[in-house]
């Protein structure tokens, strides 16, 4: 199995709105990393969790926060977002964080109204 | 420093064609090169890598790419486009060190299959 998934693949979310988007893969990959993507531009790294614990957080603002439930989860919890923060969010996993193959997931469209 | 240049935003090609994308880096280390396929709405996948081993990197779905140090590029071709082949494509460098924050994306390029 070679599959990460995400859900929810769309999300519409107010400013004041609360919610979390989940990341999750069983190749036994001990790293895991949230991107953001904007329309026609490449992925920016956001995140980087290496055996369960956070090892690079790339500067995000605090509205943005990860968590690593146990070795196959990743959920990334939104409070207070901005319409600026619209965008696709990607999570990808890798055997490790010195390994450079990652495998990404499908995606969540997030619209923040 | 590190970096990546994809010549082209936009290539448009009829189904049977070879395709060519391009793509330029700078690196002050010996550099690991991959290719990353978007298909809409999808997610990326890897199309093939060159860690210095062979110079000619064959990859999935018939494409290939040369590695050229002389040229500092690392050119993306297939001989035949099929429709399914239509996405976005990117260019991806290290700088030497592993790590996650140590790739740098290019700006990607948009493939067309015309039928």
């Amino acid at each position: 199995d070679t599959e990460v998934t995400q859900t929810p693949k769309h999300l519409v979310m107010g400013m004041t709105n609360k919610k979390s988007l989940k990341c999750e893969q069983h190749m036994g990959h001990r790293a895991m990393y949230w991107y953001k993507q904007k329309a026609k531009k490449p992925p920016e790294l956001m995140f980087v969790y290496s055996y369960e614990k956070l090892s690079i957080n790339e500067s995000v603002p605090s509205r943005f926060s990860p968590e690593c439930p146990n070795s196959s989860l990743l959920n990334l919890h939104l409070h207070a977002l901005q319409p600026e923060d619209s965008a696709l969010y990607l999570c990808a996993s890798s055997q490790t964080d010195a390994t450079y193959e990652q495998y990404f997931g499908p995606g969540t469209r997030l619209t923040v109204t | 420093a590190q970096s990546v240049t994809q010549l082209d935003s936009h290539v448009s090609v009829s189904e049977g064609t070879p395709v060519l994308l391009r793509c330029n880096y700078s690196s002050s280390y010996s550099p690991s090169l991959f290719w990353y396929v978007q298909h809409p709405n999808k997610g990326l996948q890897l199309l093939l890598k060159y860690t210095s081993a062979a110079t000619l990197v064959k990859g999935i779905n018939g494409f290939e790419a040369e590695f050229k140090k002389s040229e500092t590029s690392f050119h993306l071709t297939k001989p035949s486009a099929h429709m399914s082949d239509a996405a976005e494509y990117f260019c991806v460098v290290s700088d030497g060190q592993t790590g996650a924050n140590n790739l740098f994306f290019g700006t990607g390029t948009r493939l067309t299959v015309i039928p």
